[in-house]
């Protein structure tokens, strides 16, 4: 099993760009969130899915898009890259909102930067 | 505004040494209490914690949530460099009834360094 599996690693990003971070998971887990870490704000919660065709707003969504066409894929798309998305992001699953057993299980990030 | 507060930011301890990590929490809706180990890349689940008094123990690692004064420890006993990471504590502040939210609320994490 390859877990939760986020491309790209590293990416540099001019103002005004577009770019998809892609996250995929094999556990067939039906929740999967996008996080953003910034230094002494902890991880907040951009956007999260509780199954495919279903998508709902976190903490900080703004300048986000996301869908969920499949169990499996649940991309981040930066509609016009700001110096404020300079983070890094991690995408997340866990089994089920009906089970909850507290779980998640995080990709390895990616590092953002907007010049 | 659901918070969750960590403390101490930082700590350097020796190897040996005992820690205390410590996690208070003001939110609308409890569900449970967890903690992660973020070392160089992704958070590792520790512990969930759900009910006052009990303690969860997996190795050096304990913890322990007190529902009434609205916080955890973390204790990590006999520590190693290998114990040298941030920990985070969240609280799942999911509505206990209809929606299908999963909130999670993140503090700042405490980094811990530990020296040989």
């Amino acid at each position: 099993n390859a877990g939760v599996t986020q491309t790209p690693k590293f990416q540099v990003l001019k103002t005004g760009q577009s770019m998809t971070l892609q996250c995929a998971q094999d556990m067939n887990h039906e929740y999967m969130s996008w996080y953003r870490q910034d230094p002494g704000m902890g991880l907040r919660l951009i956007h999260y899915s509780v199954g495919a065709g279903i998508t709902d707003q976190g903490e900080v969504p703004n300048g986000y898009n996301v869908s969920r066409s499949t169990t499996e894929d649940f991309p981040l798309r930066l509609l016009s890259a700001a110096p404020s998305q300079t983070s890094v992001y991690f995408c997340a699953s866990s089994y089920s909102m009906i089970v909850n057993t507290g779980e998640l299980f995080f990709g390895e990030g990616s590092r953002l930067t907007v010049l | 505004e659901d918070k969750v507060v960590q403390s101490p930011l930082s700590l350097v301890v020796h190897e040996g040494d005992t820690v205390t990590l410590n996690c208070s929490y003001e939110v609308t809706n409890f569900r449970s209490l967890l903690w992660y180990k973020q070392e160089k890349k992704a958070p590792t689940f520790l512990f969930m914690l759900t009910s006052s008094g009990i303690e969860k123990k997996s190795g050096r690692l304990s913890s322990i949530l007190d529902k009434k004064e609205l916080f955890s420890i973390l204790n990590i006993t006999a520590t190693q460099t290998g114990d040298s990471a941030i920990y985070l504590c969240a609280v799942d502040s999911t509505p206990l009834k209809g929606g299908a939210t999963n909130k999670l609320i993140f503090g700042t994490g405490t980094l811990l360094a530990v020296q040989p």
